[in-house]
């Protein structure tokens, strides 16, 4: 088990709504970033946390938005959603601001089918 | 648009076979190699993560080296085993964080 939990692990809306998905990061882990993966494809990164700070967005319009809290658990918000927004959507705590030179540890995902 | 790749996308050894994939990556603004192991209905594990040309790490019968001059690393599994089917995906850091599709590789008894 990583530590990183993640909820719900299903959820099904309907087109046009709004969802929000929620990340509990490792124990002292202050960065957390959201990835998108489509059915076939490799994980798409939405944006990164920084102690309650955006700290780098991917390629997604903003309709996709996100909180960090003082705990450093996330949220992720996707509004009027698309059919295509479909897809697994995980979180990963790691402990270094940029993200990238310290390992990260992924929640189990959600998984979102917009119909 | 950055683009890591990763090859073969799909993989089939048999048990006791060794085995290599690749990931190439833009070496511009690099700063981290990541890669996972992601076995069905579990998380991406870390396997390791490589930040220095030249790097090599080796975790079992599993190791990695990194070149970013050239932008690519290679993942090794030294006599396949049941246990190391799963898809392997690796990331690089270049400013965010950006995946390849991974390699799928079944191991074959």
């Amino acid at each position: 088990e990583t530590g990183v939990t993640q909820s719900p692990t299903h959820l099904i809306k309907t087109r046009g709504q709004q969802v929000t998905l929620r990340c509990s990061s490792q124990s002292g882990h202050n960065t957390v970033s959201w990835y998108q993966q489509a059915l076939g494809q490799g994980p798409q990164f939405i944006f990164q946390y920084y102690r309650e700070e955006e700290n780098g967005r991917g390629n997604f319009p903003p309709r996709f938005s996100g909180l960090q809290f003082p705990n450093y658990s996330s949220e992720l918000n996707v509004n009027a959603l698309e059919l295509d927004d479909s897809a697994l959507y995980l979180c990963a705590s790691s402990l270094s601001q940029t993200g990238g030179r310290g390992e990260a540890f992924f929640g189990q995902g959600t998984r979102l089918t917009v119909v | 648009i950055l683009n890591v790749e990763q090859s073969p996308q799909s993989l089939h050894v048999q048990e006791g076979d060794s085995t290599n994939f690749t990931c190439s990556f833009p070496s511009s603004n690099f700063y981290a190699l990541h890669w996972y192991r992601w076995e069905t209905a579990k998380s991406p594990e870390a396997l390791f993560v490589m930040t220095l040309n030249g790097d090599e790490k080796k975790k079992g019968r599993i190791s990695a080296t990194l070149n970013t001059k050239e932008g690519y690393s290679y993942l090794y599994i030294k006599g396949s085993q049941p246990e190391d089917s799963a898809t392997y995906l690796c990331a690089a850091g270049v400013g965010a964080i950006i995946f390849g599709k991974g390699t799928r590789l079944h191991i074959l008894p």
